[in-house]
């Protein structure tokens, strides 16, 4: 049974605050690494595809890391905004299908 | 560009009725499209991958007969939940991808049977 596990479930944060999460996979059979941001009620939307041991991404205040040996890949969130608060999702892709963690639900404060 | 929509985002049902859903990609040519299911505190589970005009492939453990895929053309696909039963509601989210690679994905239909 492949396993997909995100840490933690929930997260709580000011504005401002900057935050992390873990997604933890499989080290065989590896293909890519997706992170999704999932608002409620809208599509899940993808953040970062990421293929390459040591792979560093960046898309404005969001960036993520994937370490394939060891199977995990962090996102952080630099200076947390309220427009930020969502459930992120990580994807193991082994090429055959996508298989999900069960997401790591973020809310903002203001 | 890359717009995937679902109908309805939510739906109501008398067990032992059929449910049908569509995905539709609105502004792409999708060669492939799946359907996933999540029930409360999970995760997304893959239930079957669809091709135009061909079978679909059903995960291990997912009934075809129950879960009916038909994906009749480039830009649509449609899952219909026969015979639907309360252990059957569920969120129902599907994606569809243009050229193998990137899922594009619905907003989902929230199914209850009651």
């Amino acid at each position: 049974i492949l396993n997909v596990e995100q840490s933690p479930q929930s997260l709580h944060v000011q504005e401002g605050d900057s935050t992390n999460f873990t997604c933890s996979f499989p080290s065989s059979n590896f293909y890519a690494l997706h992170w999704y941001r999932w608002e409620t009620a809208k599509s899940p939307e993808a953040l970062f595809v990421m293929t390459l041991n040591g792979d560093e991404k960046k898309k404005g205040r969001i960036s993520a890391t994937l370490n394939t040996k060891e199977g995990y890949s962090y996102l952080y969130i630099k200076g947390s905004q309220p427009e930020d608060s969502a459930t992120y999702l990580c994807a193991f892709d082994n090429t055959d299908k996508l298989i999900f963690g069960t997401g790591t639900r973020l809310q903002v404060f203001p | 560009g890359a717009v995937v929509s679902q109908h309805p985002s939510w739906v109501i049902c008398k067990s032992g009725t059929s449910v049908k859903i569509e995905c539709r990609s609105l502004d792409f040519q999708a060669t492939t499209m799946f359907w996933y299911r999540q029930f409360p505190k999970q995760s997304l589970m893959l239930m079957a991958t669809s091709n135009e005009g061909s079978k679909a492939t059903y995960e291990q453990g997912v009934e075809k007969d129950k879960f009916l895929i038909n994906h009749a053309s480039l830009t649509l696909s449609t899952l219909t939940v026969t015979s639907a039963h309360p252990e059957d509601s569920s969120f129902y989210i599907c994606s569809a991808t243009r050229d193998g690679n990137e899922q594009f994905f619905g907003p989902g239909t929230r199914l209850t049977v009651l």
